[in-house]
């Protein structure tokens, strides 16, 4: 039972260019979702966030799109760095963020030089 | 930058014996979490801690598993006699807020081979 999918297990881009990461969810009641990246032999580090109130967050050089009623949001790096390489991770959590977060099975984002 | 240590990074013990995972939160953090990743698969929540009692567990964390905060320092997982399928990465979290809006912050983990 995955609440939280992500598709596509690696991703490669082009150093400079954008890269989008998608991310989709099946539970109605996930109302703030987050990215996570992680680096080999380190935990996961918190990225952004956003709330179902919101479409968009930016931060940066990262930022996050929901569509709500395709229960779908992006994570876009822009522009994409070699330092991006890493295992990106899609979370989601629901009332207002309280229960513990569900995570989907990471996409791998390669950047290259 | 404060963070979550995790010891051992790696422990590979026999099935049937029992394995304590060790975490130390960061020091002003209330909420305390175990997930695991088994090798390819998503992140997985096992269990919530506060006020020194667990406030949420998945169907994963069974009689097997136990958690406890013996010092006020440290947060442990132990799991009771370990199964073959118990073999995964072991992230312990914290956050100051129950809300995890802004994020969990996670140790590095302990690699558990179980043989």
């Amino acid at each position: 039972d995955q609440q939280v999918k992500q598709n596509s297990p690696s991703l490669s881009v082009q150093e400079g260019r954008i890269s989008i990461l998608n991310c989709d969810y099946t539970n109605s009641m996930f109302d703030y979702f987050l990215w996570y990246k992680k680096y080999p032999a380190e935990g996961p580090t918190f990225l952004i966030s956003i709330s179902s109130i919101k479409d968009k967050n930016e931060d940066g050089r990262f930022t996050v799109f929901l569509n709500k009623s395709a229960k779908h949001l992006s994570l876009h790096i822009v522009p994409s760095q070699p330092g991006d390489s890493a295992v990106y991770f899609c979370a989601a959590s629901s009332n207002s963020g309280n229960t513990p977060l569900v995570f989907g099975k990471g996409t791998r984002l390669s950047v290259i030089a | 930058e404060p963070e979550v240590t995790q010891t051992p990074s790696h422990q590979v013990t026999q099935m049937g014996q029992e394995v304590i995972l060790r975490c130390v939160p960061i020091s002003n953090h209330l909420y305390f979490y175990w997930y695991r990743q088994i090798l390819g698969q998503k992140v997985e929540f096992l269990v919530s801690f506060y006020n020194n009692e667990i406030s949420e567990k998945s169907e994963i964390f069974d009689d097997q598993f136990s958690v406890e905060r013996p010092d006020g320092s440290n947060f442990t997982l132990k799991i009771r006699s370990t199964k073959l399928e118990d073999s995964a990465m072991y992230f312990c979290a914290s956050s100051e807020f129950r809300t995890g809006v802004t994020g969990y912050t996670f140790g590095s983990g302990t690699r558990l081979t179980v043989v």
